[in-house]
């Protein structure tokens, strides 16, 4: 069974900050990585996906993964209050297969 | 805009009463889902519905069915709720790719 993994439980940081958020998965055949990120009161939405090993960058939003080390991450440049939300990791083998789901990091942006 | 909908967004119950959750999206989307969150838990999945009348049993699915009679629609039951079924129940619908969630229904079972 998959078990995927999010560190840490909760972050702080400045806001103009970088935020780092970080994922391990366990299964080895694993091809779909997504972050999703729900703010509070609202269903969680997607953000970004990433297939490919290496970086991903959209906007202040860069996703890296790398699959032999089982590790996906989501950085995010110029952190802005907005960006305050909890950060869900998920994984799937196959595109149309269900995603297991990481416990989700609480991202806060001090002003 | 892809759209998913919850009815209703917040409901108390009494341990033991029956209690229905609606979800609808307006994208024929063959593929959905209920979830429910817990805090610390991140999202578990309690049934997936590959179309109508085709519904499968997720992680968590004990004391909980599904009815999808129409694409569009998908509810959730809980027949005779109880204390621990307390939660945000969420609903999506799903493209190739992409998860598309609903807003949530916070449910109380007193």
């Amino acid at each position: 069974q998959q078990k995927v993994q999010q560190s840490p439980e909760s972050l702080i940081v400045p806001e103009g900050g970088m935020a780092s958020l970080n994922c391990t998965f366990s299964d080895r055949n694993s091809q779909y990585f997504w972050w999703y990120r729900q703010h509070s009161g609202e269903g969680p939405k997607a953000l970004m996906s990433i297939f490919s090993n290496g970086d991903k960058k959209e906007g202040r939003f860069t996703a890296h993964l790398n699959k032999a080390s089982l590790h996906v991450s989501l950085h995010i440049k110029d952190s802005q209050p907005s960006d305050s939300a909890l950060y869900f990791c998920a994984v799937s083998r196959e595109s149309n297969y269900q995603l297991i789901w990481g416990s989700g990091t609480k991202l806060i942006i001090k002003p | 805009d892809m759209k998913v909908t919850q009815m209703p967004r917040y409901l108390i119950k009494r341990m033991g009463e029956n209690v229905l959750l609606e979800c609808g999206q307006d994208m024929s989307h063959e593929t959905m889902y209920w979830y429910r969150q817990d805090p610390g838990l991140g999202l578990q999945l309690i049934y997936i519905s590959y179309d109508v009348d085709s519904n499968s049993e997720g992680d968590i699915p004990k004391g909980y069915r599904v009815s999808r009679k129409k694409r569009e629609h998908f509810s959730l039951i809980l027949d005779s709720a109880k204390t621990n079924q307390t939660s945000v129940y969420f609903c999506a619908s799903k493209t190739d790719y992409e998860q598309y969630f609903g807003p949530g229904t916070r449910l109380t079972v007193l």
